[in-house]
């Protein structure tokens, strides 16, 4: 079975443009949570869809948003881009099919450099 | 408040020691979980464990729920075994995952 697939890799934009990553989680998983990990705040939650539903968003400005698909790929975006955006962005899929599957794997990672 | 919280954050070890990570846990958390970070960025889960104890090869776990804590044991350490070890746990119908800092591990040939 596949693991969790995230596009691209790398990423180099500069301030204030826009950028889109993307994230396919392992088949039959319906949970897609997205982390921002930087070296001073750590792994922080950004948010968590499931069947197309934002169910829970971690403290981050309007500026980053995300949705679901109904084949459970998912996107996050984040628009006027900051130097402190820099960061290496990490997906996750569940099954969630109810409260026990709550096991998180996670994808390889989008590496952002804001210049 | 919601908290996950880590130690040691840096330990080095001999190849061949054995270790024990913490990792205390506030009531609004459950459903605890240990990754290890490998020096590419991939994170690996190691145990989903709510509670009670597992085992996976040299690597064991046990949570109290009841306590607030968790512990990941690390027998026989390889080098392989270098890098940053995280907890999580998830917000009590939240479906939000809060990490832990993370212990930094260097594991000396």
């Amino acid at each position: 079975k596949a693991g969790v697939t995230q596009t691209p890799r790398y990423l180099i934009k500069t301030r204030g443009q826009q950028v889109t990553l993307s994230c396919s989680p392992i088949s039959g998983h319906r949970s897609v949570s997205w982390y921002q990990q930087t070296p001073g705040q750590g792994l922080q939650f950004l948010f968590e869809y499931f069947s197309e539903t934002q169910r829970n968003k971690g403290n981050f400005p309007g500026r980053f948003s995300g949705r679901q698909f109904s084949n459970s790929r998912s996107e996050m975006n984040v628009s006027t881009l900051e130097l402190g955006d820099s960061a290496l962005y990490l997906c996750a899929s569940s099954l969630r099919a109810h409260i026990g599957n709550e096991k998180l794997f996670f994808g390889s990672g989008t590496q952002l450099s804001v210049l | 408040g919601i908290q996950v919280e880590q130690s040691p954050p840096d330990l080095i070890l001999q190849e061949g020691a054995n270790s024990t990570l913490r990792c205390n846990f506030s009531d609004s958390v459950n459903n605890l979980q240990w990754f290890h970070q490998n020096p590419w960025g991939q994170l690996i889960n190691l145990f989903y464990i709510p509670s009670g104890t597992k085992q996976n090869g040299r690597l064991s776990a046990t949570t109290v729920a009841t306590e607030r804590y968790s512990l990941l044991y690390i027998s026989s350490s390889q080098t392989t075994d270098s890098g940053v070890y995280f907890c999580a746990g998830q917000t009590t119908g939240g479906f939000k995952t809060i990490f832990g800092a993370g212990t930094r591990l260097f594991v000396k040939a």
